[in-house]
């Protein structure tokens, strides 16, 4: 079975400063990797993914993230955070064969500071 | 660019009622899914969907719920008796599953809220 833990239910940053979120995942076999934003009362929009191929990420809206197996984790960066990021960040992992369901994390709000 | 859409937005009932939840996926997609939000916790899975079959469901997914892709653009969640705790944003999402995709694609849910 796969999990996804994400440390940090709340995350705050200033406007211009590095955003940080941070994802651990357990899996058996090697996973895909997704991180999804979901702005309030809307649904959730892939950031980026990770399919094993580079293990730095680059997503839209000036996300990345990088897949360290060894740490058995999946951060998301931003360099320099903006209002807009203000969101609620779900990372999730799925097997990758067979088994599409997608796992979540209990997401983290990250609230910009003016 | 192609996306999910869901109907309603927003559906209320009485607790014992049954409930359609709409999903027009995406058109190439194979792969369709629901999951659901309750307020303030995480996505769940609910079930998978393929070729005219569930190919996977949790633990949630038990004998009040339904799925079902009547003509070839809609899915259909169907909840038979509601009960309160049903109450969540639910999800439908589609994917190709062709190679070096797997991405899901999530519409903007629909809140069910039961009273």
């Amino acid at each position: 079975a796969q999990s996804v833990t994400q440390l940090g239910s709340h995350v705050s940053v200033s406007e211009g400063a590095l955003v940080l979120l941070r994802c651990n995942y357990s899996s058996s076999v090697p996973p895909y990797l997704f991180w999804y934003v979901q702005y309030p009362n809307q649904g959730l929009q892939l950031l980026l993914k990770y399919t094993s191929a580079a293990t730095l990420v680059k997503g839209i809206n000036g996300f990345e993230a990088e897949f360290k197996k060894s740490e058995t984790s999946f951060h998301l960066t931003k360099p320099s955070a903006h209002m807009s990021d203000a969101a609620e960040y779900f990372c999730a992992v799925t097997l990758n064969f067979g088994n599409e369901k997608l796992t979540f994390g209990t997401g983290t709000r990250l609230t910009i500071i003016p | 660019e192609p996306e999910v859409t869901q109907t309603p937005s927003h559906q209320v009932t009485q607790m014992g009622q049954e409930v359609i939840l709409r999903c027009v996926p995406i058109s190439n997609h194979l792969y369709f899914y629901w999951y659901r939000q309750i307020l303030g916790q995480k996505v769940e899975f609910l079930v998978s969907f393929y070729n005219n079959e569930i190919s996977e469901k949790s633990e949630i997914f038990d004998d009040q719920f339904s799925v079902e892709r009547p003509d070839g653009s809609n899915f259909t969640l169907k909840i038979r008796s509601t009960k309160l705790e049903d109450s969540a944003m639910y999800f439908c999402a589609s994917s190709t599953r062709a190679t070096g995709a797997y991405e899901q694609y999530f519409g903007p849910g629909t809140r069910l809220t039961v009273t």
